[in-house]
């Protein structure tokens, strides 16, 4: 069955630095989304990426979906601690049954 | 704006038991979904409907049942309960068609002893 896979599966980091996960299909997807779960909550959407080597930004994050399709990624420039989270890249099938990614764990500190 | 709520948000039953986790959402959204939360695992899809008395099987049904009789409500039965079925559980909507967000419930930490 289709694999939707991230790394890295955890990530440490200073705030101020940046961070990057990347998101990596078994198979050729048509739209990718993106969604962050903070500690002990529930994912909230973020984006959407439709087109071949699309490229959105949100303030400090940066979504890319690769030329192929395959794969995508989120940059997050300067972290904050607010950032912590789990971002899980996912792929929405028909009726819009998302198959999630394995997920990347991101912890700042301050 | 209550969007879509989960009921209980925990709950520890026994083994072989069953339980019933309750979903309402308040968007008249046509398609809802149950998504189980595992360590290692991800999150996975249980079942999903796309409307009202339309309901199919996700990657992990085995041990769930779930109905539909109305568009806002959608329950989730542990027939059976199994340590194995220890998990969070995410109910979700969304609006018809393609290109739609996902909205999540705050979850049902459901552990079987």
């Amino acid at each position: 069955g289709q694999q939707v896979m991230q790394i890295p599966q955890y990530q440490h980091v200073q705030e101020g630095e940046d961070f990057t996960t990347y998101c990596n299909s078994s198979t050729t997807l048509s739209n990718i989304q993106w969604y962050k779960q903070r500690p002990g909550g529930h994912p909230v959407f973020l984006i959407q990426l439709v087109k071949s080597g699309e490229v959105k930004k949100q303030k400090r994050l940066t979504f890319q979906f690769g030329e192929a399709k395959k794969n995508s990624s989120l940059h997050i420039t300067a972290t904050q601690t607010t950032d912590v989270g789990t971002y899980f890249c996912a792929d929405p099938t028909g009726f819009q049954k998302l198959v999630f990614g394995t997920g990347t764990r991101l912890l700042v500190s301050p | 704006d209550a969007g879509i709520t989960q009921s209980p948000r925990y709950k520890i039953t026994e083994t072989g038991r069953q339980v019933t986790l309750m979903c309402h959402q308040t968007w008249s959204h046509s398609y809802m979904f149950w998504y189980r939360q595992d360590l290692g695992h991800g999150l996975r899809l249980i079942y999903y409907s796309a409307a009202a008395d339309i309901t199919d099987k996700g990657e992990v049904p085995d041990g769930y049942v779930v109905s539909r009789s109305k568009t806002e409500n959608f329950p989730l039965t542990l027939e059976s309960a199994t340590r194995s079925q220890t998990s969070v559980y995410f109910c979700a909507s969304s609006r018809q068609g393609s290109n739609t967000e996902a909205f999540f419930g705050q979850g049902t930490r459901l552990t079987v002893v």
